[in-house]
This record gives structure tokens, C-alpha cells and sequence, in this order.
């Protein structure tokens, strides 16, 4: 079945610091969706993809779907304490309404 | 805009019992939900898609007869683990399509099962 690989699996960074990770597929996408969970509750939608190359920013957070519509990237910039969490990356291969799900960034930040 | 709400938050139950799980978009109409599930630190499972009206579809490996689903409005799935067994507990997790978002998902916040 469909795998999307979320690279890297885990980051531990200071408060400031700008994070990046990204989400590779083996076959194409034609939406990408970017989410974050906090422990103990849903995932919470952060950005939405739609078409290959876009760049869409929300807030500090920016991201883009790939060319080839089988990555896309996730860039926090200033990262502050509530940036915690686990990031996932999902969308619906191409022709199917469900969701495939990346396997989470766990980002931690350091005192 | 796009709040889905989960009930209960948390419950306890004991062997063989069963347990209804809520699911309500608030603000939106939702013809398919779907229900999740999702083992610590793992990624979320798709268990079934419920659509408004009809019978849920349900992956390949998820015992429809125990994870009865019920799509009965626009608004409101609902899950009942039936005859729960302790691996049964999990974290339960329903999201809602917005008919006219129909690429994006909408998450509840979870409900966390615990069988005894």
C-alpha cells in the first residue's frame, strides 16, 4: 500500500531555532496536507497543498508541495514552546478520497 | 470554522461491554467521516469511512460486526465497540470532510479507550 515517509523522525532544537522536514511518497499526490497533534488530542490541520510547486505560508509556518507531486516540505521558522508536538504529513493518492498518513516528526525543543 | 467534536473524551469500560464513540461536525455538513485509530507514538490508522446514509466502508482487516458505525446525519457519526476486549483500548480518533473542502479533513479531539 501507499507510504509516506517523514524525514526526519524526530528533532530537538532550541527555542529560536528555525526546523524543516519533509515527506516523500512513492507515487503522486495532488493534495498535500500538513498537521500537527499535541499528546492526547486530534490533529490539528496547519496547511493545505493543491497544486505541484505551490508555497503556502501560515504564520511561521511555510510549506510546499513538491514538483514531482511525490514530496513536500514543512519549514518553522523561530520556533517557539508551543511548536511542540508531532507533525504529520497526509494526503489522498492520486484518485482515492482517503487519507494516507506520514509516520510524524516528534518536534521537541530544549530548554 | 471546521470543529468536530468527539464524545466521550475518555472512558473506561470493562470486558464485554460495549461503548458508543460520538463524532459531530459543528459548524459544517459532513457526508463522509472517517474513524481512526492510534497506538502510542505510531501514526493514525484508518479503521472505516462512514458516509451519510449509507453503510461505512471499512479497511481491510477491521471486523465490521465490532466496529459498528452509524452515519445517520449530516453531522453525526457515531462508533460502538461491541463485546470490548482490553486490546481494544486505543486512542479513537473521528474526522469530518467538508462537503466542499473535499480534500481537507477535520479532526475530533479523541477519545481514549480503556478496556479493563
Amino acid at each position: 500500500g501507499q507510504q509516506l515517509n517523514q524525514s526526519p523522525q524526530s528533532m530537538f532544537i532550541q527555542e529560536g531555532e528555525d526546523v524543516s522536514m519533509n515527506c516523500t511518497s512513492s507515487s503522486i499526490f495532488n493534495t498535500w496536507l500538513w498537521y500537527k497533534q499535541d499528546p492526547g488530542e486530534g490533529p490539528v490541520l496547519l496547511i493545505a497543498l493543491y497544486k505541484a510547486g505551490e508555497l503556502t505560508s501560515n504564520g511561521r509556518l511555510t510549506a510546499q508541495f513538491g514538483i514531482t507531486r511525490k514530496d513536500s516540505f514543512l519549514n518553522i521558522s523561530a520556533s517557539i514552546p508551543s511548536d511542540v508536538g508531532i507533525y504529520f504529513c497526509a494526503g489522498p493518492p492520486l484518485g482515492n478520497e482517503k487519507l494516507t498518513f506520514g509516520t510524524g516528526t516528534r518536534l521537541t525543543i530544549i530548554p | 470554522g471546521a470543529v468536530v467534536s468527539q464524545h466521550p473524551s475518555r472512558v473506561i469500560c470493562k470486558s464485554g461491554t460495549s461503548v458508543k464513540i460520538e463524532c459531530r461536525s459543528l459548524d459544517f455538513q459532513a457526508t463522509t467521516m472517517f474513524w481512526y485509530r492510534q497506538f502510542p507514538k505510531k501514526s493514525l490508522m484508518l479503521m472505516a469511512t462512514s458516509n451519510e446514509g449509507s453503510k461505512a466502508t471499512y479497511e481491510q482487516g477491521v471486523e465490521k460486526d465490532k466496529f459498528l458505525i452509524n452515519h445517520a446525519s449530516l453531522t453525526l457519526s457515531t462508533l460502538t465497540v461491541t463485546s470490548a476486549h482490553p486490546e481494544d483500548s486505543s486512542f479513537y480518533i473521528c474526522s469530518a470532510r467538508d462537503r466542499d473542502r473535499i480534500h481537507e479533513q477535520y479532526f475530533g479531539p479523541g477519545t481514549r479507550l480503556t478496556v479493563t
